[in-house]
């Protein structure tokens, strides 16, 4: 069946422009998540929503980051005013629910530079 | 604050070797644990999950551990192979909603 998709694969911005990548969980998944992942770094967890809940936003870096997942199924992350160091690989997962019991199904990742 | 350690950056052995990877974790253990994989250019891809009161799960040429007193868990690849170089990543469920990543560890099995 489909896995999770996010577009763009990949993303070339002038710094100050917004952005907004999208993230297609797989079908049936309450869970949703995106992380941040720099280069040689591990994963830093953004954001995310399980079904119609309130999504938990600790992971958030600032306020120029935010999110939203119409319907319960696709996800927009979107980045305002983007910085140079917003460049950094996109990754979404879904899963069945959040419970650390299920496993995560990763996208490809959106691949973010800021120039 | 919680903090996640995987041993080493990178590790090299020969091919038929065991590849022994750490992860390490502060403060109070978490609920589940789970060991993932990461090709270059790719989402990680989940392999195994061990749950607190588990010591031990095994997967084929996988194996974890997960000792709560040294705040610990080890995964060994036995009879390995160069498709299984890659990255590795532990990840630790604490609060039953979210996953928090160690930076992982590269692996290359050399013929």
């Amino acid at each position: 069946g489909a896995g999770v998709s996010q577009s763009p694969s990949n993303k070339v911005t002038e710094k100050g422009k917004d952005v907004e990548l999208r993230c297609d969980p797989i079908s049936g998944h309450t869970a949703l998540y995106w992380y941040r992942q720099s280069l040689g770094q591990g994963l830093e967890f953004l954001i995310y929503f399980q079904g119609n809940s309130a999504p938990d936003k600790s992971g958030l870096p600032s306020d120029r980051f935010s999110a939203e997942r119409t319907g319960g199924s696709v996800s927009t992350l979107t980045i305002q005013r983007t910085q140079q160091e917003d460049s950094a690989v996109y990754l979404c997962a879904s899963s069945l629910q959040t419970s650390g019991a299920y496993e995560q199904y990763f996208g490809p990742g959106t691949r973010l530079t800021v120039t | 604050s919680q903090k996640i350690e995987q041993n080493s950056e990178a590790l090299n052995i020969q091919e038929g070797k065991t590849a022994t990877l750490t992860c390490n974790y502060t403060n109070y253990s978490p609920a589940y644990l789970q060991w993932y994989r990461q090709d270059p250019g790719r989402g990680p891809v989940f392999l195994l999950l061990i749950r607190e009161n588990e010591k031990e799960k095994r997967k084929e040429r996988l194996k974890v551990t997960f000792d709560t007193t040294l705040k610990q868990s080890l995964f060994h690849i036995t009879a390995s192979q160069p498709a299984d170089s890659a990255t590795y990543l532990c990840a630790l469920s604490y609060n039953n909603n979210d996953m928090r990543f160690g930076a992982g560890t590269r692996l290359t099995v050399k013929p």
